[in-house]
């Protein structure tokens, strides 16, 4: 069965500084996606990024990005100059091709001025 | 675009009352997800539906849980009787297609006394 782990339960950063929150999972799949999700406390779940196992680049969006290790089944998600409003859990999350969502257990972020 | 759209936002009941959630997915989008959030067990699947047909209820946790679709605009999820163990957020995300991104609704925060 496929796995997600976060292993940070909470992290923290200072204004303007860089991030990375840490994700690994597991599975026997050669065709999957992975995701990472915000949930600020308003509880909305929110895609930040998201990255497919057949492409070799790194997904960029903005200030986010992740570092895709699919030999060591690693996905790190970077966050630069940091922000108040990042402040929220994020959720690494693990789809294969034709099977359901399989979420981390998430790491609180927070971001001091 | 509105978003999925659910409702309540917030429901406080007792002991043994029977429950229903809403949700309203994105217009256009075929497939429907509900989740299940709480401190213990993070984030949960509980069912999904594929253009309105239910294709894997595994996660549902008792014959106290039930969901419809009875259209592509609409779905419920049913808890009766409610326990207090049943207290917990729960989300709606709909997509178009099971392979693409889910888009969440807010939540509903439910209390049982």
């Amino acid at each position: 069965a496929q796995t997600v782990t976060q292993s940070q339960p909470e992290m923290s950063v200072q204004e303007a500084e860089t991030v990375t929150l840490s994700c690994t999972y597991d599975t026997s799949e050669s065709d999957y996606y992975l995701f990472w999700y915000k949930q600020p406390p308003s509880r909305q779940m929110i895609l930040v990024i998201r990255q497919e196992a057949y492409k070799q680049q790194n997904a960029t969006e903005n200030r986010f990005s992740v570092n895709f290790q699919k030999a060591a089944k690693s996905f790190s998600l970077k966050i630069s100059d940091s922000q108040l409003g990042d402040a929220a859990m994020y959720f690494c999350a693990y789809r294969s091709a034709t099977d359901k969502l399989i979420f981390g257990t998430g790491t609180r972020l927070q971001v001091f001025p | 675009d509105a978003g999925v759209i659910q409702s309540p936002r917030h429901e406080v009941t007792e002991m043994g009352q029977e429950v229903t959630l809403r949700c309203k997915p994105i217009s256009g989008h075929n497939s429907l997800f509900w989740y299940r959030q709480t401190m213990m067990r993070g984030l949960e699947l509980l069912i999904y539906f594929n253009n309105n047909v239910p294709i894997d209820d595994s996660g549902m946790p008792e014959d106290r849980f039930s969901a419809k679709m009875p259209n592509a605009s609409f779905s419920t999820l049913k808890i009766q009787p409610s326990e207090p163990r049943d207290s917990a957020v729960y989300f709606c995300a709909s997509s178009f297609g099971l392979a693409n991104e889910q888009f969440f609704g807010p939540g509903t925060r439910l209390t049982v006394l």
